[in-house]
């Protein structure tokens, strides 16, 4: 079955730096858009960020523009969130999914379990 | 303050009806495809709704989406305890190029 597994979560200090990773398994990876969505705690949801399914287009928030950068790794299956310069607004659950419907036409399934990133002093 | 409005929350009896809106300007709503997700408590979002009433297939048929110029719609019939969840609206924000989602609506089957 599809299945997205996220990594890489952990506490950091502010202006730090984490790599997140996602390993995807049951569906052929490279025929999907990807996407990356967090959580704050008790918040609502907040897109941060797609990658097209070459990696030749790619779309962040404003919120993470210039220190966040999305890639992926289509010979391993993975997806990956460089988060540079963090804040404390930083902190949530990151959520890999994958997005089936492309750009504009948001149909963001399935979704992995999530990796908590905490920043704080 | 999220582009997309919906309200805090709902509750409704076990076995009926309830709706969930979902507002935000016209140039956002008319032009692009509205999905819906459920969040259980303490699990990951799913997809429930996509291109504003369309269901995956193992979504049951009490679930359904509707769209108008300004605003859509999330109805959920026969409504179970099961239901208890967070539900969150999403679309495409074609003049910033992202996705934007709305503040959530708590759901509770009293």
């Amino acid at each position: 079955q599809v299945q997205l597994v996220e990594s890489g979560g952990g506490l950091v200090r502010p202006g730090e730096s984490l790599r997140l990773s996602c390993a995807a398994s049951g569906f052929t990876f490279s025929d999907y858009y990807m996407s990356w969505i967090r959580q704050a705690p008790g918040k609502g949801l907040e897109w941060v960020s797609y990658i097209s399914s070459t990696g030749s287009s790619i779309y962040y928030a404003e919120s993470v523009k210039g220190r966040f950068t999305i890639s992926r790794d289509n010979g391993e299956n993975s997806l990956y969130l460089q988060m540079n310069s963090l804040r404390a607004e930083d902190t949530a659950v990151y959520y890999c999914a994958r997005e089936w419907g492309g750009v504009g036409v948001p149909r963001i399934d399935p979704w992995g379990q999530g990796t908590l990133v905490t920043v704080s002093s | 303050q999220s582009v997309l409005t919906q309200p805090p929350s709902v509750s409704a009896a076990p076995g009926q009806k309830v709706t969930i809106s979902c507002s935000g300007s016209s140039s956002i709503i008319r032009h692009n495809y509205v999905s819906w997700y459920q969040q259980l408590p303490g699990t990951a979002p799913k997809l429930l709704i996509y291109d504003n009433d369309k269901r995956p297939s193992a979504i049951p048929d009490r679930f359904s989406g509707s769209k108008s110029d300004t605003s859509a719609t999330l109805g959920i019939t026969g409504l179970q305890t099961g239901d208890e969840a967070d539900y969150y609206c999403g679309t495409w924000h074609s003049s910033l190029s992202t996705v934007v989602f709305g503040g959530g609506t708590k759901l509770t089957v009293l």
